[in-house]
């Protein structure tokens, strides 16, 4: 069976600090692969998806960034983490165009 | 306007009621329709997929009118173990832009 594996499972940064949430599949090959924001009170937002290794798509612009270095690891990134990144973060993987499967999440805090 | 809007509720209702849920959509090109749920502090879920024709999985059936552009979740008998936040999404065509609503709360209470 298809398993989806992120952590950390909450994290707390200072402001101005480099991030690194890590996501992996197991159980699928070529998934397509999300990352996604909750913020309190809101839908999650979807920042990016990729179809394949090395192809990332941005839907917002902002000040993170994705990396896809194997078919089943998706990595989020950012080098100087704002108040306004603090949230709740998903990975998610799917075989058409919606997710199907999410990642129990990342609870991100910036002080 | 907001992409996908949702009544926030939340709906407090007894077990054993029957409940429904509309989101409204603004994009008219919209093509796939979806509706998961998501309890506390936890990941989304995929429910269910909404057909044009609407569908039904057990207790619960799914509706799309895209004349009016909105798609219902209606819940038969409801059950305590139901209460969660349902999440309206909408896919744009062809693409991966999915949209999630915000969320309605939904209480069941013995």
């Amino acid at each position: 069976s298809q398993t989806i594996h992120q952590w950390p499972a909450t994290l707390v940064q200072p402001v101005g600090s480099p991030l690194s949430l890590e996501c992996t599949v197991e159980g699928t090959s070529n998934p397509n692969l999300y990352w996604y924001r909750q913020a309190a009170g809101r839908g999650l937002q979807l920042l990016f998806y990729s179809v394949g290794i090395g192809q990332i798509s941005s839907e917002v612009p902002q000040n993170l960034s994705a990396s896809r270095p194997q078919d089943r690891q998706f990595i989020l990134s950012s080098k100087k983490l704002l108040l306004s990144d603090s949230g709740f973060y998903l990975c998610a993987w799917g075989r058409s165009n919606q997710p199907q499967h999410f990642g129990d999440g990342t609870r991100l805090s910036i002080l | 306007r907001k992409e996908v809007e949702q009544d926030p509720g939340p709906f407090n209702v007894p077990e054993g009621a029957t409940v429904a849920f509309n989101c409204t959509y603004s994009n008219s090109a919209s093509q796939s329709f979806f509706w998961y749920r998501q309890d506390c502090r936890k990941e989304p879920k995929l429910l269910m997929s909404v057909y044009s024709s609407g569908n039904e999985d057990g207790r619960f059936t799914a509706q799309l009118n895209r004349a009016s552009q909105y798609i219902s979740l209606l819940i038969r008998d409801s059950k305590l173990s139901d209460s969660a936040t349902y999440l309206c999404v909408v896919g744009e065509t062809g693409g991966f832009k999915t949209i999630f609503g915000a969320g309605t709360r939904l209480f069941v209470k013995a």
